[in-house]
Order: structure tokens, then sequence, then C-alpha cells
């Protein structure tokens, strides 16, 4: 389809793992966003790329949590040491331009046992 | 910092009802302000939106007008249907700067 592709729909680790969130915004879209949603909350913001740069990345909880976007399409979020305050859906959404709509993929759902 | 505030959920109403959600939001001056809908299986999608005060932002039967005296951006529908079960988010934005959600409200229809 032509909207956000977020992978894995679904991951379950362990404690301690490291893991891959990938994003595939649409095509054309400069700007991509992260988001992390617990249950029963609204998105919070993580990182925004514009292009291949991280033009705001204030949202990011620690330095286990990293993201890239080496060729300003794909991104992904990386966390290390995975902790169980980890599980949450990770959702990316991507805009056209910076201040264009926002398009959400349907997100990632991890689940840290 | 600026944050956004939603009615608790859940709301739950019988077609045909009066449907209003409340949401207001502190920020320093007059950001734009959205509506996003969440569909049971589905990605998050914008409803309505407005980008100055007194702007009235409609979708689907939907409106929510932005007020600025009351800082708020209620999302009203005359008229509620089952398909618009769902988790209803408001959510403020400067610019080109990041959306700020509230926690959401879960609406449940019943036929």
């Amino acid at each position: 389809g032509a909207g956000v592709s977020q992978t894995p729909s679904n991951k379950v680790t362990e404690k301690g793992k490291y893991v891959e969130l990938r994003c595939d915004p649409i095509s054309g879209h400069t700007a991509l966003y992260w988001y992390r949603q617990s249950l029963g909350q609204g998105p919070e913001f993580l990182i925004y790329f514009q292009g291949t740069g991280a033009a705001d990345d204030s949202g990011l909880p620690n330095d286990r949590f990293f993201a890239v976007r080496p060729e300003g399409s794909v991104s992904t979020l990386k966390i290390q040491r995975t902790e169980r305050g980890d599980s949450a859906v990770y959702l990316c959404a991507s805009s056209m331009t910076a201040t264009g709509e926002l398009f959400f993929g349907e997100g990632s759902r991890l689940t840290v046992l | 910092g600026d944050s956004v505030t939603q009615m608790e959920g859940p709301v739950t109403l019988s077609e045909e009802a009066f449907l209003t959600i409340n949401c207001t939001y502190t920020a320093t001056g007059y950001p734009s302000l959205f509506w996003y809908v969440q569909y049971p299986g589905e990605g998050l999608q914008l409803l309505l939106k407005a980008t100055k005060a007194d702007d009235k932002g409609s979708n689907k039967g939907f409106e929510a007008t932005y007020r600025k005296e009351t800082t708020s951006f209620h999302l009203e529908k005359g008229s509620v249907q089952v398909s618009d079960s769902a988790v209803y988010f408001c959510a403020l934005r400067w610019g080109a700067q990041k959306l700020v959600f509230g926690q959401g409200t879960r609406l449940t229809i019943n036929p």
C-alpha cells in the first residue's frame, strides 16, 4: 500500500535483549517521527527526522534508545538492553513537509518479558 | 511545557446521541489544534484541525472550535453512529514541531 509501513507488527523479547523496529514512510515524505504509546496513554514524542538528520531527539528517554535514517527514507529505532518498562506500541509517522499533516503507521507492539 | 488534557473515558453512548469530548490545552500563545482518531486495528488518522483562534474544524459530522478564551477545543457530533466507536486524541502543535497529545478518550456507541 501507499501508507506508512512498520515492521514487525509485534515483537516479544526478553529483558536485556537488543531490538530494532523499522519504519517505511510514504514515498517522498521528508519528515519522519517516532512516538511511543503506553497502554491507556496518548502517544509520546521520541524523535523527529528532517531528511537524514535528527532535527529533534529531545523525547528519547535515555541512551539505550537510538534512531537512524541513513538515506532519508526508511528509519530504524534501536533499543539496547531492553527493560520491561519499554513495553509499548511504537508509532511512526511521516509528512511531506516539516509543517505538513502527519500520516501514522499501525505501530509495532513491543513486549519485554 | 505545553500539555493537553482530555475528558476521561471510557464514554458509552447510544446510537444517534449527541457527543461532546472535552479538550483543554496549556501553552504560551496559540498553537494549531487537532483531533486524531484511532479505529480498532488501524493507525492514528487526522480527523480535523484548526490553526488559529475562532477557527472551526469539521469532518465526517464532527466539529471543534478553537476557543482561546477558555483554551479549549471540544469535539462534538450531533448524532453518533456505531462506526464512530474509536479512541479520540486531542493534540497541539507549533509549526514544524512535534505533536503533543492528550491521553485519549475511548468512545463506544451501542446500537
